[in-house]
């Protein structure tokens, strides 16, 4: 079946330092969806990735989806104490509705 | 700002008892689903309901899982006989019409933290 890859498992980094996330499927995608878990919250949804190649930024975030559609990648410029989380991709198949979730990327931010 | 409520938010039982975890999706949503997460692990789909069936399960929803939309707002996840291996944070997810103003966002809830014991 579908699998979605997402790596580091981990990231520490400093207050101010650049963050970036990488999302691998095996198979080709409808769409990616990429979410945010705090310690002990929910996933929240962030962004949607539909069209090839598509970039889509929100302030410090900026999210790719890649030209065959398969990756995605997540950046965030001057991280902040607030950024903390669990970062999860969410690929899209043919089965609407059903999200393949990737193992999530672990922030951390140093003051 | 509408949200996914569940309860309990934390429930727990003992190996091979029954359990039943309610959702109620936001209230103009017609496609819902259940997600699992395993403690330190990664949020895995179990099953997908639209139109008052099962659009699509995942291998993990086998016969000890069900799903009804009893009425018009709730949405449950029963356990028929629970496994220590079930021990997990439950998420409900509720989402609008594709094209619609959320475009594909699904909306979780809180989650139910279920114990095995």
């Amino acid at each position: 079946g579908q699998q979605v890859m997402q790596i580091p498992q981990y990231q520490h980094v400093q207050e101010g330092e650049d963050f970036t996330t990488y999302c691998n499927s095996s198979t080709t995608l409808s769409n990616i969806q990429w979410y945010k878990q705090r310690p002990g919250g929910h996933p929240v949804f962030l962004i949607q990735l539909v069209k090839s190649g598509e970039v889509k930024k929100q302030k410090r975030l900026t999210f790719q989806f890649g030209e065959a559609k398969k990756n995605s990648s997540l950046h965030i410029t001057a991280t902040q104490t607030t950024d903390v989380g669990t970062y999860f991709c969410a690929g899209e198949g043919t089965s609407y509705g059903k999200l393949t979730f990737g193992q999530g990327t672990i922030l951390t931010v140093h003051p | 700002e509408p949200e996914v409520t569940q309860t309990p938010s934390h429930q727990v039982t003992q190996m091979g008892q029954e359990v039943i975890l309610r959702c109620v999706p936001i209230s103009n949503h017609l496609y819902f689903y259940w997600y699992r997460q395993i403690l330190g692990q990664k949020v895995e789909f179990l099953v997908s309901f639209y139109n008052n069936e099962i659009s699509e399960k995942s291998e993990i929803f086998d016969d000890q899982f069900s799903v009804e939309r009893p009425d018009g707002s709730n949405f449950t996840l029963k356990i028929r006989s629970t496994k220590l291996e079930d021990s997990a944070m439950y998420f409900c997810a509720s989402r609008g019409l594709a094209g619609g103003p959320f475009g594909n966002e699904q909306f979780f809830g809180p989650g139910t933290r279920l114990t095995v014991l």
